[in-house]
This record gives C-alpha cells, sequence and structure tokens, in this order.
C-alpha cells in the first residue's frame, strides 16, 4: 500500500548549520503534514501543503511541495537549539487517516 | 485551549493483564485515532473511529480493541498484554471534513508509556 518513506533517520548538526530531512511517497499526494515532537512530547502540527510546486515559510523552516507531489522537504535555516526534536511528515490515505514517515531526529549541538 | 487528554503518562503492567488506555478530547471531532510509537518504525496506526460506536481497524490491530461509547472518549483496550506491547501510544483526534479546510489536523495527547513485564 502507499507508504511515505523519510530521510534521514538520524542528523547531528551545529549550531546555526542549515538541516533539511526529505519526504517520499511511491504515489501522488493530494496533500502533506508535517509535525514536530520534541523530546519527550507529542507531535504537534507544524503545517500542511496542498498544491502543486508550493512553498511555506515559517521563521527559519521552509517548507515545499514537490511539482509532481510525490515529495516535500523541510529546510532549517541556521538551527538552534529549540529546533531539536524528531520531524515527521505524513502523508493521507483513505478517510481521514495519514500514513506517517518514520521521522527525521534532529540534533543540534551547542 | 483545545485538549487532548490521555489518562495514564506512565504505566506498568505485567504479562497476560488486561490493559485500558483511555483518551478524551474537548475539541468535538468526530474523528479518533489510536497510534503506537516505536524507534526507527515512526507512528503507526492501531484503531481509528469516525463517529460513536464506530471502530475500523489500522495497520496493527492484532492484540488490540478499542471502544468508542461517547464522541469525546476513545479507549484503547490489551485485552492479555504481553512483551512486544511495550511502546509510547499516542491518541490523537481531528475533525472530519476536506482538507483543502484544514480539518483533517491532528492535534496529539501527550501519549502513554506502557511497559509490560
Amino acid at each position: 500500500g502507499q507508504q511515505v518513506m523519510q530521510i534521514p533517520q538520524y542528523q547531528h548538526v551545529q549550531e546555526g548549520e542549515d538541516f533539511t530531512t526529505y519526504c517520499n511517497s511511491s504515489t501522488t499526494l493530494s496533500n502533506i503534514q508535517w509535525y514536530k515532537q520534541r523530546p519527550g512530547g507529542h507531535p504537534v502540527f507544524l503545517i500542511q501543503l496542498v498544491k502543486s510546486g508550493e512553498v511555506k515559510k515559517q521563521k527559519r523552516l521552509t517548507f515545499q511541495f514537490g511539482e509532481a507531489k510525490k515529495n516535500s522537504s523541510l529546510h532549517i535555516t541556521a538551527t538552534q537549539t529549540t529546533d531539536v526534536g524528531t520531524y515527521f511528515c505524513a502523508g493521507p490515505r483513505t478517510g481521514n487517516q495519514f500514513y506517517f514517515g518514520t521521522g527525521t531526529s534532529l540534533t543540534v549541538i551547542p | 485551549d483545545v485538549k487532548v487528554t490521555q489518562s495514564s503518562r506512565y504505566l506498568v503492567k505485567r504479562t497476560g493483564e488486561k490493559v485500558f488506555l483511555e483518551c478524551v478530547q474537548d475539541m468535538d471531532h468526530e474523528n479518533m485515532f489510536w497510534y503506537r510509537q516505536d524507534p526507527g518504525l515512526g507512528l503507526r496506526l492501531i484503531y481509528f473511529s469516525y463517529d460513536v460506536k464506530m471502530k475500523e481497524k489500522g495497520d496493527i490491530p492484532e492484540g488490540y480493541s478499542v471502544s468508542r461509547e461517547k464522541k469525546e472518549r476513545f479507549s484503547l483496550i490489551l485485552e492479555s498484554a504481553s512483551t512486544n506491547q511495550t511502546s509510547m501510544y499516542l491518541c490523537a483526534s481531528s475533525l472530519q471534513g476536506r482538507y483543502e479546510s484544514g480539518a483533517n489536523v491532528l492535534t496529539f495527547g501527550a501519549g502513554s508509556r506502557l511497559t509490560v513485564l
């Protein structure tokens, strides 16, 4: 069945470096969502992308949805220690359910 | 502040015990979900419900059952807990509707970390 693959699984960066996580689907997605889970916390919704080629920004975070609507990325510019956590992408399945990617765990080294 | 509340943050149970995980939301959401989170495997859907007394199996329903007697409450039941059910369990809810309206955004509870000895 349809699944969403996410890479890398882990990423360690020095504070101030950039970070990117990628999400890929074998099928076209109608939309894609991104969530952030802080250590010890629960996933919190960040953003939803709907349109082909869409780019959205939230301060230092830039989200992209591919032209074919099969991939997406989250890029963080100049990481800070507050960015630490696991970032998940989620693609829709039937009804209001979602396939979640395996997540990218970001560690920021001060 | 809207909330999804899970009754127990940490539980320790013995193999063979019956386990109840309770989830309550105060947002009048139609959809409710139970996920299991394990390192390297992401979030896997156990069961979901679109309405009271309605339930559907997700990807890993074996060993679990659910109950939704009221709109705001969705319970996950482990009839006979086993060690391979040691995990973090996350409840979530969302509005029904089209994604363009943002209706399908998931709100998660804080999670219930279950250890089965």
